[in-house]
């Protein structure tokens, strides 16, 4: 009964690849988000989706783009994988106001 | 734009005994929430405890409370009775009201605790 799941948990892949990292909450919340921690550590927000709306859109490069099907559902896909798109990105999710719950991480490397 | 500081980068307690780590944040709003968030090596991120801004009394989960200053934008989380599976990365982490914003979580870079046996 994963509250907030991720797949998958790491990911492997070569410069230039394409990948998509898949994101399914069960809580009936109505917000989602992507945030990237880098190797220092440091987290902070990508996306975030109100009812399949794009509510925050940071400064990102175009390559991530993320999709949501329904409000239980949040996808990152990234296009022409770098070097420096190697961290770990977490989902999370919330009520419409509230604390966010997060998912396990996807640890990506791009070598 | 909200900054949240954590000064202390990494900290370390003897099991049973009390500690205490620090956050400061700077903002411009008068209504948000904080919280403060644990990252064990497993790496999951696990919510500790939220205090909302217009709250005056300061939240407390089991051996976990903080110390809210408002005036002094100062959100300090004291843990007592550490216990071993309390080591772990503690994050402090800001967010406007919903109306506000996107209800993006502003996060510190994180205080290392270590409890030892």
């Amino acid at each position: 009964d994963t509250a907030v799941s991720q797949t998958p948990k790491y990911l492997v892949t070569q410069m230039g690849n394409d990948k998509s990292i898949k994101c399914e909450q069960n809580l009936g919340h109505d917000t989602m988000y992507w945030y990237k921690q880098d190797s220092k550590k440091f987290l902070k927000i990508m996306f975030s989706y109100n009812n399949k709306e794009l509510i925050i859109n940071e400064t990102v490069p175009n390559r991530f783009s993320p999709k949501s099907p329904d409000k239980a559902h949040l996808n990152l896909h990234i296009n022409s994988l770098e070097l420096g798109d190697s961290a770990v990105y977490f989902c999370a999710s919330s009520p419409s106001e509230g604390a966010q719950y997060f998912g396990p991480g996807t640890r990506l490397l791009v070598l | 734009a909200q900054t949240v500081t954590q000064s202390q980068p990494e900290m370390s307690v003897q099991e049973a005994e009390t500690v205490t780590l620090s956050c400061t944040y700077d903002t411009s709003e008068s209504n948000y929430y904080l919280f403060w968030y644990k990252q064990p090596p497993s790496r999951q991120m696990i919510l500790v405890i939220r205090q909302e801004a217009y709250k005056q009394q300061n939240a407390t989960e089991n051996r976990f409370s903080v110390n809210f200053q408002k005036a002094a934008k100062s959100f300090s989380l004291k843990i007592s009775d550490s216990q071993l599976g309390d080591t772990a990365m503690y994050f402090c982490a800001f967010m406007k009201t919903r109306i506000a914003s996107g209800s993006r979580l502003t996060f510190g870079e994180g205080t290392q605790l270590t409890v030892n046996p």
